[in-house]
């Protein structure tokens, strides 16, 4: 079956460098692209979204950029801090039956050195 | 401030037993979904619900059960649980015309 993947399990940045977060997906009819941060002990928390009809969306911090020629999603924190530290996914969306469902990537940690 | 609130965070239950694990959401949504969450695997579905009394197999629905008696509440079951039903449970919830799921904080489940 078709899957969402990430390319680095693990990315490890000095506080106040721009993190990179990479994801690879494969289902070219999704229509929607998620990125979650789950820190230690919680569930996944919304970070930002982007939809098929755009290439880039920007949040606080945060910008996502969507290639859907190579199929290719990327999540950019800008002046990465301490806090950031977490697991980042990304989720593709598409439209199983009766309503939307999620398929998540296995996940990045980013770990920011002080 | 809306919430999705998983009854327990940790478990501990012995083989064969029968579990049940609860969520419950403030926010009306419609949807609800239980994922389990293991190292390397991601978040994997296993059931979900798109109204009261419907439900409908994920990825792995082996072993489980899922309850919706109520809109708020979505309850799932492991029937007779097993070393390999260990893990971390999600619960979560979205809107019907929303793609964006609200979590819990999840709930780790160890089998013995």
């Amino acid at each position: 079956g078709e899957s969402v993947g990430l390319h680095l399990p693990t990315l490890s940045v000095q506080e106040g460098d721009n993190s990179i977060i990479n994801c690879a997906y494969s289902n070219s009819a999704s229509d929607y692209f998620i990125w979650y941060k789950q820190e230690s002990g919680k569930g996944p928390q919304f970070i930002i979204d982007i939809r098929s009809n755009m290439d880039k969306r920007q949040g606080q911090r945060v910008t996502v950029l969507l290639n859907k020629t190579v199929k290719h999603l990327s999540l950019q924190i800008a002046a990465t801090q301490p806090g950031d530290s977490a697991v980042y996914f990304c989720a593709e969306n598409f439209y199983g039956g009766a309503t939307n469902k999620l398929i998540f990537g296995t996940g990045t940690l980013l770990a920011v050195q002080p | 401030d809306v919430k999705v609130t998983q009854s327990s965070r940790y478990l501990v239950k012995r083989t064969g037993e029968k579990v049940f694990l609860e969520c419950v959401q403030d926010m009306d949504h419609e949807n609800m979904f239980w994922y389990r969450q293991d190292p390397g695997l991601g978040l994997r579905l296993i059931y979900f619900s798109y109204d009261v009394k419907m439900k409908e197999k994920g990825d792995i629905p082996e072993g489980y059960s899922v309850s919706r008696e109520k809109k708020e509440r979505f309850s799932l079951i492991l029937e007779s649980a097993s070393t390999n039903q260990t893990s971390m449970y999600l619960c979560a919830s979205s809107p019907q015309t929303s793609y964006g799921y609200t979590f819990g904080s999840g709930t780790r489940l160890t089998v013995v």
